[in-house]
């Protein structure tokens, strides 16, 4: 099973700021990574998928790099509706498909 | 508009059962993989049970194999998940997901207590 880590846990950013959060896989995934938002009360909505495409009607400010172990998902200029939990998941070698622990950006 | 709508939850015992269903609409749903997947309090997403788009090939995760059973009826654009032996860490909201365009469901909870 492919161990997925987030890092860091908590987030805390200033409206406006840019934030990077990181994704690790313990062995290659190829760029088969996703990205998933998700709010208090909601199901998460996805975001980026092939770890730097993203998904439909996600603003430009979200994107994804990375391949094989290593992958970022940066929001360039963060807005208020932005401050949520965000996980990455990894489907190159499945089942099982796997998520991180998740990162929570915060306003600062 | 894709619409994925689960239903079924419930306060149930350990060691009891229930039948969860997601309703799949604005597309060709026999022609689509499936996924349940469930989320505990407080913690991630986690992979439960696969179908394709056929119901020929299932997969389950470790933790619910021998409990959950994964089926579609195509006909009815319908999925679900039949969920016997219920344990307290069974407790999450579950979601069914269409993987192609990251479709989820809005989630119904199923908590085991007694």
């Amino acid at each position: 099973e492919i161990m997925m880590t987030q890092s860091p846990a908590t987030l805390s950013v200033s409206p406006g700021e840019r934030a990077t959060l990181s994704c690790r896989a313990s062995q290659s995934v190829n760029s088969n990574l996703a990205w998933y938002q998700q709010k208090p009360g909601q199901a998460p909505r996805l975001l980026i998928y092939g770890a730097s495409t993203r998904a439909t009607d996600i603003p430009a400010r979200f994107s994804g790099s990375g391949s094989g172990t290593e992958f970022t998902l940066t929001i360039s200029s963060l807005q208020s509706e932005d401050f949520a939990v965000y996980y990455c998941q990894q489907y190159n070698d499945w089942p099982p498909l796997t998520f991180g622990g998740g990162t929570k950006v915060e306003i600062k | 508009e894709v619409q994925l709508v689960e239903s079924g939850g419930g306060l149930v015992q350990p060691g009891g059962s229930l039948r969860l269903s997601c309703a799949a609409s604005g597309f060709t749903f026999s022609s689509f993989e499936m996924n349940w997947l469930r989320q505990a309090p407080g913690k991630g997403p986690e992979w439960v049970s696969f179908i394709n788009s056929g119901g020929e090939t299932i997969y389950y995760a470790d933790s619910v194999r021998g409990r959950f059973t994964i089926s579609r009826d195509n006909a009815k654009n319908s999925l679900d998940l039949q969920m016997n032996s219920l344990r307290a860490e069974d407790t999450a909201v579950y979601y069914c997901m269409r993987p192609h365009g990251g479709y989820w469901g809005q989630g119904t909870l199923v908590t085991v207590s007694s």
